[in-house]
């Protein structure tokens, strides 16, 4: 039990397009969802968090119109990075907390801004 | 502000060997610990977990972790690494009610046949 996906596992898109990346809770309900930013050989910086139906709360220097969260449902979460630039490439990594227990994480989006 | 330190980036050791990844936290409340292992390729996946109540963890797979309050460290170990143990291994410490998670840079074991 306990698993999140992610889709897609690899995206490759033009500067300037917006790309949207998924997270679900496959099977449990996920009271909040974390995102998270890993960039090559250093650790997962979290970008903001998520409760299904209230808006996500942003870590400090994470631009919220840049980096659009819904959390529309209690199995799923998503992110839009808007605008998208090279430096956006990066893995995007999510996980789904149920309340009082622990994080599970997604697979990861590997996502290249060309 | 809180921060989570791992002292070794890069570790590389023989099968059999003995490995112990040092965890160090500066946050003054009460914390939740956590070890996470991340196989090439895969997710993100809890080796183990400390919340309270006997400072010596175990957790899957042979590892296990000891909090030191006094030094606010967490240093994970294995008695005996095999060739599979290799990974990136990140350190977290939760700093809130909110189960905000702060990780640790990382380190890279590889394990040699």
């Amino acid at each position: 039990g306990a698993v999140v996906s992610q889709h897609p596992s690899r995206v490759i898109c033009k500067s300037g397009t917006s790309v949207k990346i998924e997270c679900r809770s496959l099977d449990f309900q996920a009271t909040t969802m974390f995102w998270y930013r890993q960039f090559p050989k250093q650790s997962l910086m979290l970008m903001a968090t998520s409760n299904e139906g209230s808006k996500a709360t942003y870590e400090q220097g994470v631009e919220k119109d840049k980096f659009l969260i819904n959390h529309a449902s209690l199995t799923l979460s998503t992110l839009t990075v808007t605008s998208a630039h090279p430096e956006d490439s990066s893995f995007y990594i999510c996980s789904a907390r149920q309340v009082g227990n622990e994080q599970f994480f997604g697979p990861g989006t590997r996502l290249t801004v060309l | 502000a809180q921060s989570v330190s791992q002292h070794n980036h890069h570790v590389i050791l023989s099968e059999a060997a003995s490995l112990e990844l040092g965890c160090n936290y500066s946050y003054g409340g009460t914390v939740n610990l956590f070890w996470y292992v991340q196989y090439p390729g895969q997710h993100l996946q809890l080796l183990l977990k400390y919340f309270s109540g006997d400072p010596l963890v175990k957790g899957i797979k042979g590892f296990e972790a000891e909090f030191i309050k006094s030094k606010f460290s967490f240093n994970l170990r294995k008695p005996s690494v095999q060739w599979s143990d290799t990974a990136e291994y990140f350190c977290a410490v939760k700093s809130d009610s909110w189960g905000k998670l702060q990780f640790g840079a990382g380190t890279q074991v590889v394990v040699t046949p």
